[in-house]
């Protein structure tokens, strides 16, 4: 298997802009999980979809942020207006039976 | 939200010493899970905890759970510098579905 598979590993965009962000988990898996990695605040959990249904969104950091899990192959993470503040690595993590978890390689944003 | 603390937020070592990293949560948790993270990476699973009072050891690691559910450690023994990066504890709660929340993470250096 190829793991949890991301896209883009880097994404630079002005303020303003719309960015989604990609994410192909792990065949199988039943749980898909966003974080977002940054030095002042660690991983935090954006949100988490079990069975293509998001359970818990309560770390979506504001309206400007929304995801979106259509099938079991494919999520999407959008910031539309994005902002300075929201560069960071953002991570796409799956499982199944919340057993560990396998990230991918994440996304670098950067907003300027 | 759940709160999940570590300490130290970073840890230099020379290479041969020990070192050890605790993870406190605010609640009980049902489960507690430990990563890796290398420079530049991403988190890697290393190990789940599951029992109260429960001690697994890999090689020169050994992860603890406390009696109470409520904090873990990692140890490890004699550190290589193989052993270079972050440390996260991710805990589970019961009953609030399949989301882990990570703690804030150790930064091991190893100097040689």
């Amino acid at each position: 298997d190829a793991g949890v598979i991301q896209s883009p590993r880097h994404e630079v965009t002005e303020m303003g802009q719309e960015v989604t962000l990609r994410c192909k988990p792990i065949s199988g898996h039943n749980s898909l999980f966003w974080y977002r990695q940054t030095m002042m605040r660690g991983l935090e959990l954006l949100i988490y979809f079990n069975n293509n249904v998001p359970i818990d969104d309560s770390g979506m950091p504001e309206d400007r942020f929304s995801a979106k899990m259509p099938n079991a192959s494919f999520s999407t993470l959008k910031i539309q207006p994005s902002e300075p503040r929201d560069s960071a690595v953002y991570f796409c993590a799956s499982n199944r039976g919340g057993i560990e978890a396998f990230f991918g390689q994440g996304t670098r944003l950067t907003v300027v | 939200g759940q709160q999940v603390m570590q300490i130290p937020q970073y840890q230099h070592v020379q290479e041969g010493e020990d070192f050890t990293t605790y993870c406190n949560s605010s609640t009980t948790l049902s489960n507690i899970q430990w990563y890796k993270q290398r420079p530049g990476g991403h988190p890697v699973f290393l190990i789940q905890l599951v029992k109260s009072g429960e001690v697994k050891k890999q090689k020169r690691l050994t992860f603890q759970f406390g009696e109470a559910k409520k904090n873990s450690s990692l140890h490890i023994t004699a550190t290589q510098t193989t052993d270079v990066g972050t440390y996260f504890c991710a805990g589970q709660s019961p009953g609030t579905g399949n989301q882990f929340y990570f703690g804030t993470g150790t930064s091991l250096t190893v100097i040689p």
